[in-house]
């Protein structure tokens, strides 16, 4: 059981726009700016895309973006391209004594 | 250009040991905190442990306290973890990863980047 609940899987059609969506508490997601988000690819490692809920690092696409309301925060792909096909996890800084906590992940499929 | 190498991963017996290594290069080591993140197989990220840019700050998941130790040389530019008494639950692939800050809680906000990884499997 993962601390932050994200849905399993999201498709969407070449173009669409999708949103992934990350849901914690009042002790993480809630309580703090502190939310990042990875893509991985298969057989690779996680690669950051979003940081501090909102800011894309250096050479990450304007096609992502992220945003938070209460304890839900949420990652927005627009213009899906076949290469955005990969799992997404969130994650957030927590006042429990876990420190870091991760989503599930999410599986998006680009049909 | 940031790079960072894991090595160590093998198969081990439960309650068996295992040190795994981090080589990095690409910027001033010590000035950043270092996270070890793992991923079971088919499973999702879980944080491990991280340790502050100098050393002297250490962290743990409660599902490794006790079990694991985090470490670093500066000298070496490389992060380290000693897991002992493992289980079959600790198999998993291991990254570690660079954090944004040098020390603090906040430290570990996010990754990037991210190792290759390491494959870890506890079996008998």
């Amino acid at each position: 059981q993962s601390a932050l609940t994200q849905p399993a899987s999201v498709s969407g059609s070449p173009g669409q726009s999708i949103t992934i969506s990350c849901t914690g508490t009042s002790s993480d997601v809630g309580a703090y700016n502190y939310v990042s988000w990875y893509q991985q690819h298969p057989g690779k490692a996680p690669k950051l895309m979003i940081y501090d809920v909102t800011n894309r690092p250096s050479g990450i696409s304007n096609r992502f973006s992220g945003s938070k309301s209460g304890n839900t925060a949420s990652l927005t792909i627009s213009g899906l391209q076949a290469e955005d096909e990969a799992d997404y996890y969130c994650s957030s800084y927590t006042s429990s004594s876990t420190y870091v906590v991760f989503g599930g992940g999410t599986k998006l499929t680009v049909l | 250009e940031v790079q960072l190498v894991e090595s160590g991963g093998g198969l081990v017996q439960p309650g068996g040991s295992l040190r795994l290594s981090c080589a990095a290069s690409g910027f001033t080591f010590s000035n950043y905190a270092m996270s070890w993140v793992r991923q079971a197989p088919g499973k999702g990220l879980e944080w491990v442990s991280g340790i502050s840019g100098g050393g002297g700050s250490t962290y743990y998941a409660d599902s490794v306290k006790g079990r694991f130790t985090i470490s670093r040389d500066n000298s070496k530019n490389t992060l380290f973890v000693q897991m002992n008494s493992l289980r079959a639950e600790d198999t998993a692939v291991y990254y570690c990863a660079k954090n944004p800050y040098t020390s603090g809680r906040g430290a570990f906000n996010w990754f990037d980047p991210w190792g290759q990884g390491t494959l870890v499997t506890v079996s008998s």
